[in-house]
């Protein structure tokens, strides 16, 4: 199995609500990360976990919260999101970090309103 | 921290005519150089990779050049296809440090039937 899974695909929230992105591998990789994507630009990166320990933390603002599980799962919760949080998030992984390719999930589409 | 400049934003060409996406990077640490493709609404796909102790990788009608010196790296795709039309971004991934790639701001690549 060489896929990243992220369920929702499409998820839609108001600006009160808490809700969760999960992302899943089951590539034996030990690093996950997670980007938010805007139309047209790269990925901007926002956590890195390796060996399920938070390993980077790009200074994302508290409403957004990673959990590693384990080494396969990854989750975002979200909560008091803002409207400029609407995005593409991606889940990546990779077999460790420094230099290994990334695979990306296929995004979930987050509207908040 | 690393810094990846990538020329041209928009790339529109004929189908079966070559085109060439080029990037410059800042780290001299920097040794993974991934291409990822990513058509509307998907994911980032790596299509081409090539690490700093090669000059050039191929794959069919896709290559990658790599100047360490110069500090710059390029994407050619030949006998373009209007399937080749997306956005593709470079990335940078230092040896050392975060080990994080630092994605370039990625180029719009239009092929005309």
């Amino acid at each position: 199995d060489t896929e990243v899974t992220q369920t929702p695909k499409h998820l839609v929230m108001g600006m009160t609500n808490k809700k969760s992105l999960k992302c899943e591998q089951h590539m034996g990789h030990r690093a996950m990360y997670w980007y938010k994507q805007k139309a047209k630009k790269p990925p901007e990166l926002m956590f890195v976990y390796s060996y399920e320990k938070l390993s980077i933390n790009e200074s994302v603002p508290s409403r957004f919260s990673p959990e590693c599980p384990n080494s396969s799962l990854l989750n975002l919760h979200l909560h008091a999101l803002q409207p400029e949080d609407s995005a593409l998030y991606l889940c990546a992984s990779s077999q460790g970090v420094g230099g290994d390719e990334q695979y990306f999930g296929p995004g979930t589409r987050l509207t908040v309103t | 921290g690393e810094n990846v400049e990538q020329h041209p934003s928009t790339l529109s060409v004929q189908e079966g005519d070559s085109a060439v996406i080029k990037c410059t990077y800042s780290d001299s640490a920097s040794n993974y150089f991934p291409w990822y493709k990513q058509e509307l609404g998907k994911r980032p796909q790596l299509i081409i990779d090539i690490r700093s102790n090669v000059g050039e990788k191929k794959d069919q009608r896709i290559a990658v050049t790599l100047n360490k010196t110069a500090k710059h790296f390029s994407l050619h795709i030949t006998e373009t296809q209007p399937e080749d039309s997306a956005v593709y971004f470079c990335a940078a991934t230092p040896s050392g440090g975060s080990y994080i790639p630092t994605f370039g701001r990625g180029t719009s690549l239009i092929v005309h039937p």
